[in-house]
Formats: structure tokens, C-alpha cells, sequence
């Protein structure tokens, strides 16, 4: 079963400080990793989207790293803000097959970030 | 607004009655997914059409059940005999391919049945 496991469920920081989130996959045939914000009642939100042969990406504050090796994949975040307080979901698409185009979430991890 | 539109917004029914839910996709997508996202977890895969063809459909996807994307633009996702369990967000996404695209997330619909 096509699977997406994330750690920590919640974790809580001061502004400011840097945090990193982990994902851990088992989407086979895998395409993509992609990392969503999503605030609280509203759609998600797409940080950053990589494929097998990228290792790292970046959006503003937002790192993504991937290991398509390891199936694992983080996301860490540098200088925390208040308005970075959300739930972050990593979300793997499969390539091929019935599945193909498919995205399979992970429960998330919800950031709060204190003044 | 060019994003993806999802009416309504909120729902509340009683249980046993129909509802129907609506997505806009952005203009010229050719993929559009709906899932379902119960509090505190992550969204569930449902169905997802590429242009009117429904290509897959979770088993979460019961008879009562039922999309449809007629024309290959808006989508309709309908819910006969609603049970207090399906109370929940139902999110609609839409891409252009290619499969690395980027999904946009309209803001949902909120159901509560009663």
C-alpha cells in the first residue's frame, strides 16, 4: 500500500529559531515529492515540488531535500515567523499505471510557532 | 479570481439527504482531484478525472458516492443518503499536466451532517 508517514505530528517553536520536518515514503512507482502549507480551514498551499533526480530545493525560508534512495524527504525552515504556524503536508505522486498523476498525503505536521 | 472555486463553502445537512458539491478548476487544467480531509489529518484521495475521464477511484469511494465532470471543466462530486461519518472538508485540486505540476487547492466545502 502506497504510503506517506510524517514526524513529528506537532511541534512547537519559538519565533525565529529554525525547525525540520520529515516524511518518509513507500509511493511506488514514485514521480514526485511535493511539500504543502495549509492553513487552518483552507486549501493547501505548494512550497515546493521535486522530482527523483533533485536533492534539494528551495523557496524563500523553505528547504525541501530529498533522498530517493532512502524515500525520505525534509522540509526545514530557517528564522520561524508567526505566520509560519500551519499544517505542513508532504505529498508523493505516483508515476504509471492505474495510479498514475495520483497524490498521496501525509497526515502532517502542525507547526506553531510562539512569540 | 482565477484560482479554484468550490461551492458552497459550508454544508450542513441531516442525515439521509443528498448533497451536491461543486469545483471550478482553473481555466484550461486538465486534471482536477477531489479529496476528503477529516480534523487533524491529511487529506484523502477520492477520484480524479484527466479532462471527462474518471481514471481511478478510491475504495473511500462508496456507492453513495458519485462525480462526474461532464464537459471536462467543472466538476460535481454528489453524496446520496449522507451518514454523520462523511461530515468532513471535501477539497477539490486542479493541474496541466505534465505529472510535475503544480495542484492548486480550491478552499473547500465544509459538510456537517446532523
Amino acid at each position: 500500500k502506497n504510503q506517506v508517514e510524517q514526524s513529528p505530528q506537532s511541534l512547537i517553536i519559538l519565533e525565529g529559531k529554525n525547525c525540520t520536518l520529515q516524511c518518509n515514503y513507500t509511493v511506488s512507482p514514485f514521480s514526485n515529492l511535493r511539500w504543502y502549507k495549509q492553513d487552518t480551514g483552507r486549501g493547501p498551499v505548494s512550497l515546493t515540488i521535486m522530482t527523483f533526480s533533485e536533492n534539494t530545493k528551495s523557496n524563500g525560508r523553505y528547504t525541501a531535500t530529498l533522498d530517493a534512495d532512502t524515500k525520505q524527504s525534509s522540509l526545514h525552515i530557517t528564522a520561524s515567523q508567526l505566520s509560519d504556524s500551519a499544517s505542513y503536508i508532504c505529498v508523493v505522486s505516483a508515476a504509471g499505471g492505474t495510479s498514475y498523476g495520483k497524490l498521496t498525503f501525509g497526515q502532517g505536521t502542525i507547526l506553531t510557532v510562539h512569540p | 479570481d482565477t484560482g479554484v472555486s468550490q461551492n458552497p463553502r459550508h454544508k450542513i445537512t441531516k442525515r439521509g439527504q443528498n448533497v451536491t458539491f461543486r469545483c471550478d478548476p482553473i481555466s484550461e487544467h486538465n486534471r482536477l482531484y477531489w479529496y476528503r480531509q477529516t480534523l487533524g489529518q491529511g487529506p484523502e484521495f477520492l477520484t480524479y478525472f484527466q479532462n471527462e475521464a474518471q481514471l481511478e477511484k478510491s475504495r473511500l469511494l462508496s456507492d453513495r458516492f458519485s462525480a462526474e465532470r461532464p464537459k471536462g471543466s467543472f466538476s460535481t462530486l454528489e453524496i446520496q443518503r449522507t451518514e454523520q461519518g462523511d461530515s468532513a472538508m471535501y477539497l477539490c485540486a486542479s493541474s496541466l499536466g505534465p505529472d510535475w505540476s503544480e495542484a492548486f487547492f480550491g478552499q473547500g466545502t465544509r459538510l456537517t451532517v446532523v
